[in-house]
């Protein structure tokens, strides 16, 4: 079975700081590893997604992410948060067939002016 | 131009009616689901169907019975209503799954509330 940590329920962080948003996984096959951020009473929108090729991927809106095996960990990471960066973000997991995907909890990102 | 549509966006019902929620992709994707958020935004997905032919059932009551016409739609049907099927449905759609590269898009969300 695989399952999806996502250690923090809310993160704060100033505009202009880094965002850093944790993720571990588990899975007994190779996973494929997704975050996805929802804005207040919206969809999920895709960020980026780990599909077994490079390990660091680049995603939408200054969002990255680095697949650590070792680790188990996918985290995201943004350079210098913006205000416009507010949201819930989901880490999601699936195996290579994609029959569905595995989400964590949600991290509610904060930022502060 | 809309890729995962979804009707109603809101659904306000009561206690024991029946309710649909209908779901419609243009992406020519095989595999469509559903998923349900709940209050705390935890998302877990509810079935799965990949080209009109159910896949996956995740241990979801039997008042719930979705519905594949064709692979471009999966509806999603309720019967008797209960207070804790309020929350946010989801549909989403994705392309076929060997080699990894795939990708999963959702609809808006339908939020239903059951008074």
């Amino acid at each position: 079975a695989q399952s999806v940590t996502q250690l923090g329920s809310h993160v704060s962080v100033s505009e202009g700081a880094l965002v850093l948003l944790r993720c571990n996984y588990s899975s007994s096959v190779p996973p494929y590893l997704f975050w996805y951020v929802q804005y207040p009473n919206q969809g999920l929108q895709l960020l980026l997604k780990y599909t077994s090729a490079a390990t660091l991927v680049k995603g939408i809106n200054g969002f990255e992410a680095e697949f650590k095996k070792s680790e188990t960990s996918f985290h995201l990471t943004k350079p210098s948060a913006h205000m416009s960066d507010a949201a819930e973000y989901f880490c999601a997991v699936s195996d290579e067939y994609g029959n569905k995907l595995v989400f964590g909890a949600g991290t509610i990102l904060r930022v502060k002016s | 131009d809309t890729a995962v549509s979804q009707t109603p966006k809101y659904l306000v019902t009561q206690m024991g009616n029946d309710k649909s929620i209908k779901c419609e992709q243009n992406l020519g994707h095989d595999t469509m689901y559903w998923y349900k958020q709940d209050s705390k935004k935890f998302l877990k997905i509810m079935f799965s169907y990949n080209n009109k032919e159910l896949i996956i059932n995740e241990t979801v009551p039997n008042r719930f019975s979705p519905k594949s016409p064709d692979k471009a739609h999966l509806n999603l049907h309720i019967n008797s209503l209960e207070l804790g099927d309020s929350a946010v449905y989801f549909c989403a759609s994705s392309t076929p799954g060997t080699g990894g590269n795939y990708g999963y898009t959702f609809g808006s969300g339908t939020r239903l509330t059951v008074v």
